[in-house]
């Protein structure tokens, strides 16, 4: 089955700088690959999602990137804010079936 | 209908016992999934439908687990014999199944505590 590494799990920024979050997958089958943010106590929340047949998706301050030959996809977040505070998970899997997550990272944007 | 329900939202329970965790989805989505969330740790996939039909269970679903979803609605996740390491956040989520939208919408979960 799927297999998901994510790297690192906690990030500290200064408010205003870039993030870089990266997630390895196993299964050259999966063709759909989502992040989501939880904040404490809450629900995952999908922030945003690519597709196998793009290399690239930016929404505002948030993009991600995917090199299907490397199996590997990354979240940057740019001029983040206190806000963007939270826990991410990146998750791959083949047309949304048996979504796999990685373990997370903690991001921490300092005021 | 604004999301996916969870019920309850805390269970208590003493080993041995048996508990039952209830997940009303989205009501157009067909497929429904159960997660389990431990601290620190994402979301660890357990099982999931569509509409009526368990397409597949993951290795870590012990006998002690089974899931339901009798009418393609609602779902019910039931541990029996509870252990200590069953204590998590049972999460659930709906989709529904599009050439054009695989995301998922998760519920606010069931923290399950086995003392």
């Amino acid at each position: 089955g799927e297999n998901v590494e994510q790297h690192p799990s906690t990030l500290s920024v200064q408010e205003g700088d870039s993030a870089v979050i990266k997630c390895t997958y196993s299964d050259s089958a999966s063709n759909y690959f989502p992040w989501y943010k939880q904040e404490l106590g809450k629900r995952p929340q999908l922030i945003i999602d690519i597709r196998s047949n793009v290399g690239e998706k930016k929404d505002q301050r948030i993009a991600v990137t995917l090199n299907k030959t490397a199996k590997h996809f990354s979240l940057h977040i740019t001029e983040t804010q206190p806000e963007d505070s939270a826990v991410y998970f990146c998750a791959a899997s083949m047309r949304g079936n048996d979504m796999r997550f990685g373990a997370g990272t903690r991001l921490t944007v300092k005021p | 209908d604004t999301g996916v329900s969870q019920n309850p939202r805390h269970k208590i329970t003493k080993r041995g016992q048996n508990v039952t965790f209830r997940c009303d989805p989205i009501s157009e989505h067909n497929r429904l999934y159960w997660y389990r969330q431990t601290l620190g740790q994402g979301p660890e996939f357990l099982t999931y439908f569509q509409n009526e039909a368990q397409l597949e269970k993951s290795r870590l679903l012990s006998d002690r687990f089974s899931a339901e979803r009798p009418k393609g609605s609602f779902s019910t996740l039931e541990i029996q014999r509870t252990e200590q390491g069953d204590s998590a956040m049972y999460l659930c989520a709906s989709s529904r199944d599009t050439t054009f939208n695989y995301g998922y919408t998760f519920g606010s979960g069931t923290r399950l505590t086995v003392v």
